[in-house]
């Protein structure tokens, strides 16, 4: 099973949709949970941290189940600009283990006029 | 955004050159990271730096060599590459490798292309 799992999509919705993306990851002793965004060709940028208790930013949602093991990213209204690759980060478990985030391939989301 | 740069943004070379890819971050973090991201791949964790020092080396062969004078700075020496290696190769730094914020901010990348 991959470290951190991701559907790769690619999501197509019409603007004004609402969409939900889901990312699996392995390692139960993981702390910390992230969403970032990439534009083609661009590099990645932070969208939000994933708490949890759960935590919003205008329209988007993030979620952590963690006796299931996902996050969810949750887009409200899309707009053409969400339009992008959306990867999920988890961060290794204790204090000496692996910390440094390990990224999900991504997930496309392409929304459409 | 300039809070992590990367020189030069695009790279050709050919597989007997040398060349070094440059870092710098103005965040006043303490860990920094070399990233490799291939087409269609997600992206694979190269180096690890925490305050100057090497952390973590993801299996990555000896023609990459990373080398981190000081917290704000990273290289990544290349020589005799293969095409293979053609990808987009990213930095990020974070504000210390066991703190309490992992987050990860990301330079701009540098495109390398190995004929």
């Amino acid at each position: 099973r991959k470290e951190v799992e991701q559907d790769p999509g690619p999501f197509n919705v019409p603007e004004g949709a609402t969409v939900a993306f889901n990312c699996t990851y392995s390692n139960s002793a993981s702390q910390s949970f992230f969403w970032y965004r990439q534009d083609c060709r661009k590099e990645p940028k932070l969208l939000m941290s994933v708490y949890s208790s759960g935590n919003e930013d205008g329209r988007f949602t993030a979620q952590l189940n963690r006796a299931s093991q996902y996050i969810s990213l949750l887009i409200r209204d899309s707009k053409l600009s969400d339009s992008a690759t959306y990867l999920c980060a988890v961060n290794g478990p204790g204090d000496t283990g692996r910390r440094a985030l390990t990224f999900g391939s991504g997930t496309r989301l392409q929304v459409q006029p | 955004e300039t809070g992590v740069t990367q020189t030069p943004r695009h790279l050709v070379m050919g597989m007997t050159n040398k060349k070094s890819l440059k870092c710098e971050q103005h965040l006043g973090h303490n860990a920094m990271y070399w990233y490799k991201q291939s087409a269609k791949k997600p992206l694979e964790l190269m180096f690890v730096y925490n305050f100057k020092e090497q952390t973590e080396n993801n299996s990555v062969p000896s023609r990459f060599s990373p080398e981190c004078p000081n917290s704000s700075h990273l290289f990544l020496h290349l020589h005799t590459l293969q095409p293979e290696d053609s990808a987009l190769y990213l930095c990020a730094s974070s504000q210390d490798r066991w703190g309490t914020s992992d987050t990860q901010y990301f330079g701009p990348g540098t495109r390398l292309t190995v004929l």
